[in-house]
């Protein structure tokens, strides 16, 4: 089957970093992205990834490793308002897309 | 309008009523989608339409039908919803339709079927 594995849930510290990972079992890999979705709220774009290595985009950043199945996202700088679910979704070799349940993040004061 | 509207917001709805969500995007783009979001699983694709006059069945779509009549619009109907059917509905689009097309996602509708 075709599977997309995230933490349910993290929690972190306001102004420090996390990482939060994925691990995707597709028939076939055509890239990766993330989505960010605060709750109540429409998902949101962050990142694509097709390559090996990490992407940085400002605060956050994204890595693949496409032998390892395995993809993370890195929030630096953590603020209030990053606090949000997370969604990772894989592209198998039919360019469908499959979605990870989401990871949602609990930032403290 | 700026991006996907979807109307209504929330809608409790009978077992057995015919419900049609709504879903019009302006930046003219090609591919429309409807998915479900349920707690503690993936977004779902129901049905999907890579551009006027066409659409294809998703993952789900038993018990949902769609239409595009025109680029804007991509209406979600059930026919007879049923209680499994209470979920949030995300209506999406994308520019061409690819597969790493970057996704624009509506605000959603919350849809609870007793």
């Amino acid at each position: 089957g075709q599977n997309i594995d995230q933490p349910t849930e993290m929690t972190a510290t306001e102004g420090a970093i996390v990482q939060i990972n994925c691990t995707y079992q597709t028939s076939g890999f055509n890239g990766l992205f993330w989505y960010q979705q605060h709750a109540g709220e429409a998902p949101t774009f962050l990142s694509y990834n097709v390559l090996d290595g990490l992407e940085e985009k400002g605060r956050f950043s994204s890595f693949l490793s496409r032998s390892k199945g395995y993809s993370y996202l890195l929030l630096k700088e953590l603020q209030m308002k990053d606090s949000a679910s997370y969604l990772c979704a894989a592209i198998n070799s039919n360019y469908q897309l499959i979605w990870g349940a989401g990871t949602k993040l609990i930032i403290k004061p | 309008i700026a991006g996907i509207t979807q109307a209504p917001t929330s809608q409790i709805l009978a077992a057995g009523r015919r419900m049609t969500l709504r879903c019009t995007q302006d930046m003219r783009h090609n591919a429309m989608y409807w998915y479900r979001q349920d707690l503690g699983l993936g977004l779902r694709l129901i049905h999907y339409s890579n551009t006027a006059g066409t659409t294809g069945k998703g993952e789900v779509p038993d018990g949902y039908s769609v239409s595009r009549a025109n680029t804007d619009d991509f209406p979600l109907t059930l026919a007879s919803a049923v209680p499994s059917q209470t979920s949030v509905y995300f209506c999406a689009s994308s520019a061409e339709g690819g597969p790493t097309d970057t996704q624009y996602f509506g605000p959603g509708t919350r849809l609870t079927v007793l």
